[in-house]
């Protein structure tokens, strides 16, 4: 079955504690993504990769960071998480056969952070 | 400016069909417009996609109209589960913009289905 998955699906942590949530596709996608989801707005963007070892930032980069090392892997990275990164984390892939490329997204993951 | 305007809420009696309409007066020649769903904190999903014809896939039907300013996305059966704030957005097609066009989500209309 083609997915994207993520792990912790819900993670409590303290200011400072550096963690990581992993993403990973089975659907040899080249690109990838970060999304926070926070009430009242919306989607954002905090990073992307179009494919290995090249990744950029989206629209809410501050305070996180993200490796490509493998095409199939995509880990969001929080050296130094504080309470205004708590939120609703997806990571997504793209992709598809001719122009109309599909975007796909993982269940989620639930950040407190303390 | 979004790209997007689609209402705020809708309701819809469970077993009849769910017309969710999306007004997109701006959308280019090389746009594509796509629906998805999000059922309560869980990821996106799919629906379907089209440019200018209309689309039907297991789950929706696409009408866009002849003139590409606005789009319905049909349920044709609604239930329960389809309970969802859903998303319409417009985007270049690879074709023209090779993973260059974000997809970018409006509020979305919160459709409920009703028992």
């Amino acid at each position: 079955e083609a997915q994207v998955t993520q792990n912790p699906r819900y993670l409590i942590t303290v200011t400072g504690k550096k963690l990581t949530v992993t993403c990973s596709q089975n659907m040899n996608h080249e690109y990838m993504s970060w999304y926070r989801q926070d009430p009242g707005l919306g989607l954002r963007q905090i990073y992307y990769s179009m494919n290995v070892e090249v990744t950029d930032k989206g629209d809410v980069p501050e305070g996180y960071k993200v490796s490509r090392k493998e095409k199939r892997n995509f880990p969001l990275i929080l050296e130094s998480p504080s309470p205004n990164q708590t939120s609703l984390y997806f990571c997504a892939s793209r992709g598809g056969q001719g122009c109309g490329e599909t975007q796909y997204f993982g269940p989620g993951t639930r950040l407190l952070v303390l | 400016d979004a790209k997007t305007t689609q209402p705020t809420s809708m309701d819809c009696a469970e077993g009849r069909a769910a017309n969710l309409p999306c007004n997109h007066s701006t959308i280019s020649g090389n746009e594509y417009v796509y629906w998805y769903r999000q059922i309560h904190s869980q990821g996106p999903q799919y629906i379907i996609h089209g440019l200018k014809n209309n689309e039907t896939n297991e789950m929706a039907s696409l009408i866009i109209t002849e003139d590409r300013k606005s789009s319905t996305l049909i349920l044709p059966h609604a239930t329960l589960r389809d309970t969802a704030v859903y998303y319409c957005i417009v985007r270049v097609a690879r074709c023209w913009d090779n993973y260059g066009q974000n997809f970018v989500f409006g509020p979305g209309t919160r459709l409920s289905v009703l028992p």
